[in-house]
């Protein structure tokens, strides 16, 4: 089955620097990749996806890089705000499995 | 719109007894998956159900059940609680079972066995 490694487990910067999260993952046949942050208290949510025909994705400070060659996926936060303070989790998901297979997750500290 | 809704929020049980958890999906949404997060880890895959039906099933024992109601509501059931089943449990809907859809996730039901 996929495996999903996610690094750093834990990112501490300063407010208005960028952030980057790691991932790799096992099963070459993978192709959607989403991207959740989970805060205190609350379930996981979506906040940028990227699909296997395309390499890179961006919505606002937020953007998504893909290498398919590698297996391994980056989320670039830029301009990082203490609203941006949580749990992120990438995940990497098969078109014939419909399950998607989540990191550990990386905890995203920003200081004001 | 209501989102993913999932009851109870907390709940404490001793070793040995059984837990039903609830999920009601989002409005439209025929989907429904259940997963387990234990602290400091990603969500692990339980079961996912679609118009009713068993669509996939994680590596969890058979103490673990779940169903799908007409209404696309789903319930998670846990039988003899082990202490390692102390965990948040997450519902996520979609609107089929398809890899082209995306979960939305409730904020869980947070399970402690003592």
């Amino acid at each position: 089955g996929e495996n999903v490694e996610q690094h750093p487990s834990t990112l501490s910067v300063q407010e208005g620097d960028s952030a980057v999260i790691k991932c790799t993952y096992s099963d070459s046949a993978s192709n959607y990749f989403p991207w959740y942050k989970q805060e205190l208290g609350k379930g996981p949510q979506l906040i940028i996806d990227i699909r296997s025909n395309v390499g890179e994705k961006k919505d606002q400070r937020i953007a998504v890089t893909l290498n398919k060659t590698a297996k391994h996926f980056s989320l670039h936060i830029t301009e990082t705000q203490p609203e941006d303070s949580a749990v992120y989790f990438c995940a990497a998901q098969s078109g014939g499995s419909y399950i998607p297979t989540f990191g550990r997750g990386t905890s995203l500290i920003v200081h004001p | 719109d209501a989102g993913v809704t999932q009851s109870p929020t907390h709940l404490i049980k001793t070793r040995g007894q059984h837990v039903t958890l609830r999920c009601s999906p989002i409005s439209g949404h025929k989907s429904v998956s259940w997963y387990q997060q234990v602290l400091g880890q990603g969500p692990q895959f339980i079961f996912q159900y679609y118009e009713k039906e068993e669509r996939g099933r994680g590596n969890f024992p058979d103490r673990f059940s779940a169903r799908q109601f007409p209404n696309y509501s789903s319930e998670l059931n846990v039988n003899a609680l082990l202490l390692g089943d102390s965990a948040l449990y997450l519902c996520a809907s979609s609107k089929d079972s398809s890899g082209a859809n995306v979960l939305t996730f409730g904020a869980g039901s947070r399970l402690t066995v003592l």
